[in-house]
């Protein structure tokens, strides 16, 4: 069984569309995150809700809106793509214990968003 | 501000070599996790180690090791007799607890390749 799930796991389009990324996980975490990987494989934070509550908002444009219907499902809305947005897209998720918060993420396979 | 770096932007060996892959940290936090993720070709996010702050006991598994030097703010990796099978980018990282939520600042990572 998959853990963490991402669709799609590719996505061409062109500039000034909106496109949505879905995110599932089955681990039955609270904690579930965004990151996006830039074209030098840098990997940077961008998002994370606890119990679909927004924990962390990393300057991110607001041109990307973060939806958490319930704590297995974390997407992830982009408008008026940009050709700055293509990159590989992770989704992941931790489970957080009071005392023990240095849990590992898992990572899904990511999203490959090419805007052209 | 939580940094990682790790200096070391692309390695070659050839296989059967020991090949150590270099993380320096800086945080203010007295409390923190460390942790080491492997990015095959593939493209996914392979979750190796954690370590927390308070445990600077060396650990191994397999061919793998880890250096954890607090007075340093190091965590080095070691493989030794490296395969093929190694070549992929390695990212340290370092966790911040952010209200329940982990945010992980990543290193840069290192490009090894292990050559036939």
């Amino acid at each position: 069984d998959t853990a963490v799930s991402q669709t799609p796991k590719y996505l061409v389009t062109q500039m000034g569309n909106d496109k949505s990324i879905k995110c599932e996980q089955n681990l039955g975490h609270d904690t579930m995150y965004w990151y996006k990987q830039d074209s030098k494989k840098f990997l940077k934070i961008m998002f994370s809700y606890n119990n679909k509550e927004l924990i962390i908002n990393e300057t991110v444009p607001n041109r990307f809106s973060p939806k958490s219907p319930d704590k297995a499902h974390l997407n992830l809305h982009i408008n008026s793509l940009e050709l700055g947005d293509s990159a590989v897209y992770f989704c992941a998720s931790s489970q957080y214990f009071t005392g023990r918060p240095g849990n590992e993420q898992f990572f899904g396979p990511g999203t490959r968003l090419t805007v052209l | 501000a939580q940094k990682v770096t790790q200096a070391q932007t692309e390695i070659s060996v050839v296989e059967k070599e020991d090949v150590t892959l270099d993380c320096v940290y800086e945080t203010r936090d007295t409390t923190y996790y460390l942790f080491w993720y492997k990015q095959p070709p593939s493209g996914e996010l392979v979750f190796l180690i954690r370590r927390n702050s308070f445990d600077e006991q060396n650990e191994i598994s397999g061919r793998y090791s880890w250096n954890f030097q607090k007075s340093t703010s190091s965590f080095n990796f070691t493989i030794t007799a490296s395969q093929v099978v190694d070549s992929a980018v390695y990212f340290c990282a370092l966790s911040e607890n952010v209200q329940g939520a982990q945010k992980l600042v990543f290193g840069q990572g290192t490009r090894l390749t292990i050559n036939p």
